[in-house]
């Protein structure tokens, strides 16, 4: 199985409500990774969180790390309908290696106006 | 600053043809890596290069080849395409950070369309 795996769903939410989507791996990481992709084009880093880090805010976002779970959570607050995209979380280190990500399927979520 | 291209954006190709896509980045990175996504599959690594002169195999590097000849270019190959190979390729490409830990970001390409027939 793939490293940073996202427990894929598709999430439909009003705007100005939060939505909040998970991600597990494996074995131990370096850092783990969030991603958005709108529809049609690349991927964009959203936030990175360090092994030894617990919790990391970013504007809107919130990421938490939970070592011991091998989980990850990504909070985004006060959605906008321009959050409607799909959400990737990587992992680097670990199964992989330290000098590749492993991403996850993605969580779709749309933000209804 | 242009970040990543990747060219072509969209190309048809029937069974057994070959092609190369290119991607290159003007960010001075070390690391370069090639993606294919398709749906419900996430982003599967075909080949990657920790530097000019390296490539590596990823998780689905049959029926491809790559080049890194220039430090800024990474060349994606198919000798001879398959309908299976029919899929959205993604171009990455990252700092190397410390000890070949990735400890940055990965900067992404807007993609390149191919559909075999």
């Amino acid at each position: 199985s793939q490293q940073g795996e996202e427990d894929p769903q598709a999430l439909s939410i009003q705007e100005g409500e939060n939505a909040t989507m998970n991600c597990s791996y494996k074995t131990s990481i370096n850092n783990l990774q969030w991603y958005r992709q709108n529809s049609g084009r690349g991927l964009v880093h959203l936030i990175l969180i360090r092994s030894n880090e617990r919790e990391k805010h970013s504007g809107r976002l919130r990421v938490t790390l939970d070592t011991s779970k091998k989980s990850s959570s990504l909070l985004i607050t006060a959605s906008r309908a321009a959050d409607t995209a799909s959400y990737f979380c990587a992992t680097a280190g670990g199964y992989y290696g330290n000098n590749r990500l492993a991403f996850g399927k993605g969580n779709q979520v749309v933000v209804i106006p | 600053n242009a970040g990543v291209t990747q060219t072509p954006k969209f190309r048809v190709l029937k069974t057994g043809q070959s092609m190369t896509l290119l991607c290159a980045q003007d960010m001075n990175h070390e690391y370069m890596y090639w993606y294919r996504q398709d749906p419900g599959m996430g982003l599967r690594l075909i080949h990657y290069s920790v530097g000019e002169g390296t490539t590596a195999k990823g998780e689905v590097p049959d029926g491809y080849n790559v080049s890194r000849l220039k430090k800024q270019n990474f060349l994606l190959g198919l000798e001879s395409a398959a309908p299976s190979q029919t899929s959205v390729y993604f171009c990455a490409s990252s700092y190397h950070g410390l000890a070949g830990v990735i400890t940055g970001e990965l900067f992404f390409g807007e993609g390149s369309r191919l559909t075999v027939l």
